[in-house]
């Protein structure tokens, strides 16, 4: 069975300094796909990254990058230079192979930023 | 690209009444999603369709529930009857299954059920 955990329920950071938000991930299947998403309080889901498990190099996406530690079975979220507006909930999310792209979402971890 | 639609963005109904959740996906994407997103369990898959045919319904949690897409830009989900218990944000998303794309989510529709 797939499984996505995030152990931090809450976390907090100060603007402009950078924070790492964990993810692990359970699948046997060597080929899937690894998203982060963010929810702000308006409740949208807007993807972030993504990093595939063949992929050489961690994602990174402006001031989000991926620490993709494949043998650990980790895909944490690096953001970089904290701002106000990154205050929300944080997803991550695995896709395993043909599953018609179907999602398993961890249970989120609530980042505030602190001015 | 207009993104996912959804409508109701909110709807509040009574315990007992039927509600139905429309979603229009992204043109071209030929898988659709619904999830149910409360603070107690999270985001729950609860159906999914691959070009219209639903592939997997486990997450449906009763028979008060079900969905249909009759075509490639049109789905519901209908709750019927209602229950309190059924007050959450849900979540319609679309994507393209022929490799890991992101899935892109709807605005959700806030229901709640007095």
């Amino acid at each position: 069975a797939q499984k996505i955990t995030q152990t931090q329920p809450g976390m907090f950071v100060q603007e402009k300094e950078a924070v790492t938000l964990d993810c692990t991930y359970d699948t046997s299947d060597p080929s899937y796909g690894l998203f982060w998403y963010k929810q702000p309080s308006s409740g949208e889901m807007i993807f972030l990254i993504y990093q595939g498990s063949y992929d050489q190099q961690n994602a990174t996406e402006g001031r989000y990058s991926l620490n993709f530690q494949k043998a650990r079975k980790s895909a944490n979220l690096v953001i970089s230079a904290s701002q106000l507006g990154d205050s929300a909930m944080y997803f991550c999310a695995m896709t395993p192979p043909n599953t018609g792209n179907q999602f398993y979402f961890g249970t989120g971890t609530s980042l505030t930023v602190i001015p | 690209d207009a993104g996912v639609i959804q409508s109701p963005r909110h709807e509040v109904t009574e315990m007992g009444q039927e509600v139905t959740l429309r979603c229009k996906p992204i043109s071209g994407h030929n898988s659709l999603f619904w999830y149910r997103q409360t603070m107690m369990r999270g985001l729950e898959l609860l159906i999914y369709f691959n070009n219209n045919v639903p592939i997997d319904d486990s997450g449906m949690p009763e028979d008060r529930f079900s969905a249909k897409m009759p075509n490639a830009s049109f789905s519901t989900l209908k709750i019927q009857p209602s229950e309190p218990r059924d007050s959450a944000v849900y979540f319609c998303a679309s994507t393209r299954t022929e490799a890991s794309y992101e899935q892109y989510f709807g605005p959700g529709t806030r229901l709640t059920v007095t």
